[in-house]
């Protein structure tokens, strides 16, 4: 079990700007989320991935955010036109299809936005 | 539709003393439930959860809940707090008939004072 892993760890950007996070998760999970989690509170969900499916995806996620995983392997989350607003911690999680017991995180991303 | 809420967003206590985290949820379904830590700048780590099986259910590092049906309550408790226990605590629910969606509490921050 190698982990949840998460890219960049830290990435700080000029609003406006574009920016990709990726996630590979474990190898056997066909399922994975994306959350965020902003200070003082507890992660908000984003989207949701089995296989290379976007099965689900907040109302909270405006059209500037989109995600993919495209082999059903590794998943991106990118961010278009970056505001302050969108400065948080990025989590990544992922678990095997026919349970719902553990999430599996990754460390996160956390983006600043100045 | 399913919710948590977690009654207290701080919670300060003595090294040697009991710890009570506080959380209570509704599911139309029947819920698992969770109790996940994350430390400073450390990924979110399962402490304990409940399926179906045990309703009190002991976790990693002394912890144990309660699943209490009749008052839709999942309160984490230890009999002796450490000062390593001093981090953020998430409640989480899921419904087993429905696998894919996991909602988090906003989250308790445990302070030990020696």
């Amino acid at each position: 079990d190698t982990g949840v892993s998460q890219d960049p760890r830290h990435k700080i950007t000029k609003r406006g700007q574009n920016v990709t996070f990726r996630c590979d998760p474990i190898s056997e999970h066909n399922r994975l989320y994306w959350y965020r989690q902003t200070l003082g509170q507890g992660p908000e969900f984003l989207t949701y991935f089995q296989n290379e499916a976007q099965l689900e995806k907040s109302r909270l996620l405006s059209d500037r955010f989109s995600a993919e995983r495209p082999k059903g392997s590794f998943s991106t989350l990118e961010i278009q036109r970056t505001e302050q607003g969108d400065s948080a911690m990025y989590l990544c999680a992922s678990i095997p299809w026919g349970t719902n017991e553990k999430l599996f995180f990754g460390s996160g991303t956390q983006l600043s936005v100045l | 539709a399913q919710s948590v809420t977690q009654l207290d967003s701080h919670v300060s206590v003595s090294e040697g003393t009991p710890v009570l985290l506080r959380c209570n949820y509704s599911s139309s379904y029947s819920p698992s439930l969770f109790w996940y830590v994350q430390h400073p700048n450390k990924g979110l780590q399962l402490l304990l959860k409940y399926t179906s099986a045990a309703t009190l259910v002991k976790g990693i590092n002394g912890f144990e809940a309660e699943f209490k049906k009749s008052e839709t309550s999942f309160h984490l408790t230890k009999p002796s707090a450490h000062m390593s226990d001093a981090a953020e605590y998430f409640c989480v629910v899921s419904e087993r008939e429905n696998f894919n969606k996991f909602y988090f509490g906003s989250g308790t921050k445990l302070n030990v004072k020696p």
